[in-house]
């Protein structure tokens, strides 16, 4: 069964550092979002991504959060200069819309996410 | 956006015993899923479930979505199910959006 996969799965940085995390999303969705859990909080929506675009950000998605996908496969969140509150955990997700009965499904297909630990 | 209530906060279990975690939404969502967050802090898929009843094993979800709710059934409970259950939804042209999780602790 396809699956998103994260790299790496722990990342140790310093505060000012830059940070690449990647993903690979299941090969024929369009939709692609990442979400943010500092340890022991619920999941928090960052940024959604189609057509090559950002759709939608949320006000934690500063500008020293950008993302990209550069090669049609490979969907990455940067972090330009780390600060202490970005140690999280970090989730990509991508959608495959599917139609049944009239009916449109968009479920999100997690990643296992990468524990980002600024220091 | 939409808020997400989850209910309870925390839970305490003997194994083998059976429990309801409720979801809550305040306005109508047309996506709505189940996860598991296991000690690795990995979030499994449990159900997709925006409408009706699935069940999957001893694990059991039923969306009222009329009502704006969810119920997610765990039964005959084993160590292995320990976590945090988080649900989530969205409704249409905004993002989804993650309840506070409830903490289940299963005890041997």
């Amino acid at each position: 069964e396809p699956e998103v996969t994260q790299t790496p799965s722990h990342q140790v940085t310093q505060m000012g550092q830059e940070v690449i995390l990647r993903c690979v999303p299941i090969s024929n969705h369009l939709y692609f979002y990442w979400y943010r859990q500092i340890l022991g909080q619920k999941v928090e929506f960052l940024v959604s991504f189609y057509n090559n675009e950002i759709s939608e950000k949320s006000e934690i998605f500063d500008d020293q959060f950008s993302v990209e996908r550069p090669d049609g496969s490979n969907f990455t969140l940067k972090i330009r200069s780390t600060k202490l509150e970005d140690s999280a955990m970090y989730f990509c997700a991508s959608i495959g819309v599917r139609t049944s009965g009239g009916a449109i499904y968009n479920e999100q297909f997690f990643g296992p996410g990468t524990r980002l630990t600024v220091l | 956006g939409i808020q997400v209530e989850q209910s309870p906060p925390d839970l305490i279990l003997q194994e083998g015993a059976n429990s309801t975690l409720r979801c809550n939404f305040s306005d109508s969502v047309n996506n709505l899923q189940w996860f598991h967050q296991n000690p690795w802090g990995q979030l499994i898929n449990l159900f997709y479930i925006p409408s009706g009843t699935k069940q999957n094993g001893r694990l059991s979800a039923t969306t009222v979505a009329t009502e704006r709710y969810s119920l997610l059934y765990i039964s005959s409970s084993q160590t292995t199910d320990s976590g945090v259950y988080f649900c989530a939804g969205d409704n249409y042209g905004q993002n989804f959006v993650f309840g506070p999780g409830t903490r289940l602790s299963v005890l041997p």
